[in-house]
């Protein structure tokens, strides 16, 4: 079976400040993906980015960066120089290639972003 | 392009009676997705068909829940009869033809039932 770990359930910070989002995962599986949503307020889930298993060289888009690191079953989300619309809960999720299609998704990171 | 339609937005009913939630995926997306986001269970995978047939619903709770996809642009999500335990937000996702890549969700139905 998989699993996702958020371990931080709440996490605040004020404007400017970086901020970073664990997410720790489990499967026996060798070929998967992974997945970040953000849920702001409005409640809609918002897709970020998708790596897959083969894949872990790490990813910058704008303030956002993510860092998969196979060896310890890690794929953590870093947001820098945080906005006051940054605030948000984010999920991290898996979902295998081969076999079961669903997302299995972590408890989720509530960000709030103080001004 | 607009995304994955769900009605209704906000539904609150009382225990005993029929719910029924809606949704539209995206043109020509062939999968389609139930979750269900609890604060004690978080976001689960209720259901997903596959070209209109259902191919996994070990998520769902039990025999008061089910689902039909009649054709690809439209599933429904019923739940007969409806218990306060069953107070969620319900969301539904698409996903695109020919990717096996992110699922793109809907904006869920709140659902209270007292």
């Amino acid at each position: 079976a998989q699993k996702v770990t958020q371990a931080q359930t709440e996490i605040s910070v004020v404007e400017k400040e970086d901020v970073t989002l664990d997410c720790v995962y489990e499967t026996r599986d060798t070929t998967y993906y992974l997945f970040w949503y953000k849920q702001p307020p409005s409640g809609e889930l918002v897709f970020l980015i998708r790596r897959n298993s083969f894949d872990e060289q790490n990813e910058i888009s704008g303030r956002y960066s993510w860092n998969f690191q196979k060896s310890t079953s890690s794929f953590n989300f870093t947001i820098t120089a945080s906005q006051v619309v940054d605030s948000a809960v984010y999920f991290c999720a898996l979902r295998l290639i081969q076999g079961a299609q669903k997302l299995v998704f972590g408890q989720g990171t509530r960000l709030t972003i103080n001004p | 392009d607009a995304g994955v339609i769900q009605s209704p937005r906000h539904e609150v009913t009382e225990m005993g009676q029929e719910v029924t939630l809606r949704c539209k995926p995206i043109s020509g997306h062939n999968s389609l997705f139930w979750y269900r986001q609890t604060m004690m269970r978080g976001l689960e995978l209720l259901i997903y068909f596959n070209n209109n047939v259902p191919i996994d619903d070990s998520g769902m709770p039990e025999d008061r829940f089910s689902a039909k996809m009649p054709n690809a642009s439209f599933s429904t999500l019923k739940i007969q009869p409806s218990e306060p335990r069953d107070s969620a937000v319900y969301f539904c996702a698409s996903r695109p033809t020919g990717k096996s890549y992110e699922q793109y969700f809907g904006p869920g139905t709140r659902l209270t039932v007292t």
